[in-house]
């Protein structure tokens, strides 16, 4: 069971380009979202979806395009990169996202630089 | 305006000491609060969930504490240890999905 699983660990961009971050998770949950951290501030959410073939948008969407075509797999587009994406990226997956008292599972993170 | 405030920002203390941080929110209507325990590069690992109903709930050397009434939740940590040393993150859901609001963390660090 490896439970959250991310990669890359690291990444380096160049503003303008694109890249898709890999999220998987084994224990079949629902629930999976995306979250950034930035220092200083509160992890915040940035995609999330239910269960297969729906997602919807969190705190701060934009810039990020996400879909789910299966319960395991929750990849993370990034369109056009720039600098200020620069951040620490987390996935994350429970049962209920959080309405029930499940435990959220979060991934090791991917670390970006877009230059 | 961040719904979820942690204090203090950083705390240092020694090896064996115990030491109680601090969660205020306003996030309303509210489903359930959550601590976190975060090592320098890796992700958040969950600590402690409590609903409207708990007061209290332990997890080895750490306790967490509710009052509903005025918002508030501590962890206490206790006979504290180096590993202790981390990132906790406090975290409140409401009863939509997905709609969980983060504490910017406490930086906790333990010395021999």
């Amino acid at each position: 069971n490896a439970g959250v699983t991310q990669t890359p660990k690291f990444q380096v961009l160049k503003t303008g380009q694109s890249m898709t971050l890999q999220c998987a998770q084994d224990m079949n949950h629902e629930y999976m979202s995306w979250y950034r951290q930035d220092p200083g501030m509160g992890l915040r959410l940035i995609h999330y979806s239910v269960g297969a073939g729906i997602t919807d948008q969190g705190e701060v969407p934009n810039g990020y395009n996400v879909s789910r075509s299966t319960t395991e797999d929750f990849p993370l587009r990034l369109l056009s990169a720039a600098p200020s994406q620069t951040s620490v990226y987390f996935c994350a997956s429970s049962y209920s996202g959080g309405r029930a008292t499940d435990t959220q599972y979060f991934g090791p993170g991917t670390r970006l630089t877009v230059l | 305006k961040n719904q979820v405030e942690q204090s203090p920002q950083s705390l240092i203390i020694l090896e064996g000491k115990n030491c109680t941080l601090q969660c205020n929110y306003t996030v309303s209507p509210f489903s359930n609060l959550r601590w976190y325990k975060q090592d320098t590069g890796r992700g958040p690992v969950s600590l402690t969930i409590m609903t409207f109903s708990e007061n209290t709930k332990s997890n080895g050397r750490y306790t967490a504490t509710l009052d509903a009434d005025t918002k508030q939740s501590s962890l206490h940590i206790t006979a504290s240890q180096l590993s202790d040393s981390a990132s906790y993150i406090c975290v409140v859901s409401a009863y939509v999905p997905g709609d969980m609001r983060f504490g910017a963390g406490t930086r906790l660090t333990v010395k021999p």
